[in-house]
């Protein structure tokens, strides 16, 4: 069966780096998403990984490494608008039809 | 602004009741989702339709009735549901749902209360 792990809650600085882990175990793998959402609204696309290695967008970046069922979502230069949970999410290779969600990691920036 | 619009935002039904949540897509894309989002748990998927055809029932009770009569519209029919149904329901669009790079862009759900 799937499983995705990731922490429940950080707490990090404004202007300081956090790094978000996600694990994972899937009879298939076909693709990592991270999402965020922010309290009350839908969840937003921020990074997809599907080769090893690291994908740079901004001040978010995203790790993969598929031997060790292991992914990172890097937030630099944090902002008070940072604070949501992020989502980490993994697509099943045979068909590619289903993606598992984590239960998300419920991220606090503090002033 | 996401180009997923889902109606109604919030509903409040009887166990006895029959209700409709309908979302519609305004991206041109192929695939739409349903999702079961309850406090504290993860984002489940519900169902999956790829050019207006099922291709996952993520063992979805059949209480809960999706129809899709075409890539922009997707709907889920609701009957005689239990409260431990109430959950926030999401909707989400992709370009193809088997495609590699496939992020999916979501409504911004309804909430939905069983009483």
């Amino acid at each position: 069966g799937q499983n995705i792990d990731q922490p429940t809650e950080m707490t990090a600085t404004e202007g300081a780096i956090v790094q978000i882990n996600c694990t994972y175990q899937t009879s298939g793998f076909n693709g990592l998403f991270w999402y965020q959402q922010h309290a009350g609204e839908a969840p937003t696309f921020l990074s997809y990984n599907v080769l090893d290695g690291l994908e740079e967008k901004g001040r978010f970046s995203s790790f993969l490494s598929r031997s060790k069922g292991y992914s990172y979502l890097l937030l630099k230069e944090l902002q008070m608008k940072d604070s949501a949970s992020y989502l980490c999410a993994v697509r099943e290779g045979t068909g590619g039809f289903k993606t598992i969600f984590g239960a998300g990691t419920r991220l606090f920036v503090k002033a | 602004e996401t180009g997923v619009t889902q109606t109604p935002r919030h509903l409040v039904m009887g166990m006895t009741n029959k209700k409709s949540l309908k979302c519609e897509q305004h991206l041109g894309h192929n695939a739409m989702y349903w999702y079961k989002q309850s406090a504290k748990k993860p984002l489940e998927l519900m169902f999956v339709y790829n050019f207006k055809e099922q291709t996952e029932n993520n063992s979805v009770p059949s209480r809960f009735s999706p129809e899709c009569p075409n890539s922009s519209h997707l709907f889920l029919h609701l009957h005689t549901l239990q409260p431990e149904d109430s959950a926030l329901y999401l909707c989400a669009s992709s370009q193809l749902a088997g495609a590699n790079y496939n992020e999916q862009f979501f409504g911004p759900g309804t909430r939905l209360t069983v009483l």
